[in-house]
């Protein structure tokens, strides 16, 4: 099993400002990477897959980073809408998750 | 629209089973794969299993094999996921998600989620 692990646990950040939120994979998992946004009482939504590629909808201030076991998720400039819990998910082998990091706004 | 709709609440007894139901719409229901999460309340997402919806092929978390059936109704462009011997650990929010292959197998579209509670 491949494991993800996210971190700060938790970010909190004022409007404006860029986040940055890091997974890191316990083997490398290629390309296989997807980044998830989650909001209280919600479904997960898709926001960056096979690394970089923002998914339909997804506003630029959100990109994505990385290769091989290291990757990043960065919000260039956070507004309030942005706050959720973000997960990491890599589909090299069967499907597993980051804990998750929980972005406030201060 | 594309959608997943997934079945209502559920309450179960512990050793009792649970199937929860998530109903495609406004695509080609065999060109995509079916994932299944879950979650407990206040925490991550844990992978259950995955379907092929266009051969039948299955693969499931080591942690649910033996207890997590995950099966298809071509004609009603269904999937189910069947957990048996429920204990009060399994009580969680169920997702059921579409993988999309040239996404790096992303999943972009989610049910609303299933609450199965497990309680004496």
């Amino acid at each position: 099993e491949i494991v993800l692990t996210q971190s700060p646990a938790t970010l909190s950040l004022s409007p404006g400002d860029s986040a940055t939120l890091s997974c890191r994979a316990s083997q490398s998992v290629g390309t296989y990477l997807a980044w998830y946004q989650q909001k209280p009482g919600q479904a997960p939504r898709l926001l960056i897959y096979a690394v970089s590629n923002r998914a339909t909808g997804i506003p630029a201030r959100f990109s994505g980073s990385g290769s091989g076991t290291d990757f990043t998720l960065t919000i260039s400039s956070l507004e309030p809408e942005d706050v959720a819990v973000y997960y990491c998910q890599q589909r090299s082998d069967w499907p597993s998750f980051g804990g998750g990091t929980k972005v406030e706004i201060k | 629209q594309v959608q997943l709709v997934q079945s209502g609440a559920e309450m179960k007894k512990p050793g009792a089973s649970v199937k929860v139901s998530c109903k495609a719409s406004g695509y080609t229901f065999t060109n995509y794969d079916i994932n299944w999460v879950r979650q407990v309340p206040g925490q991550g997402l844990e992978w259950v299993g995955w379907l092929s919806l266009h051969s039948g092929s299955t693969g499931y978390a080591q942690k649910f094999l033996g207890r997590v059936t995950i099966t298809r109704d071509t004609s009603l462009t269904t999937t189910y996921m069947e957990l048996d011997r429920l204990g009060s650990d399994d009580t969680a929010v169920y997702f059921c998600m579409r993988e999309v292959r040239q996404w790096r197998r992303a999943n972009d579209v989610w049910g609303q989620g299933t609450l199965v509670t497990v309680s004496s």
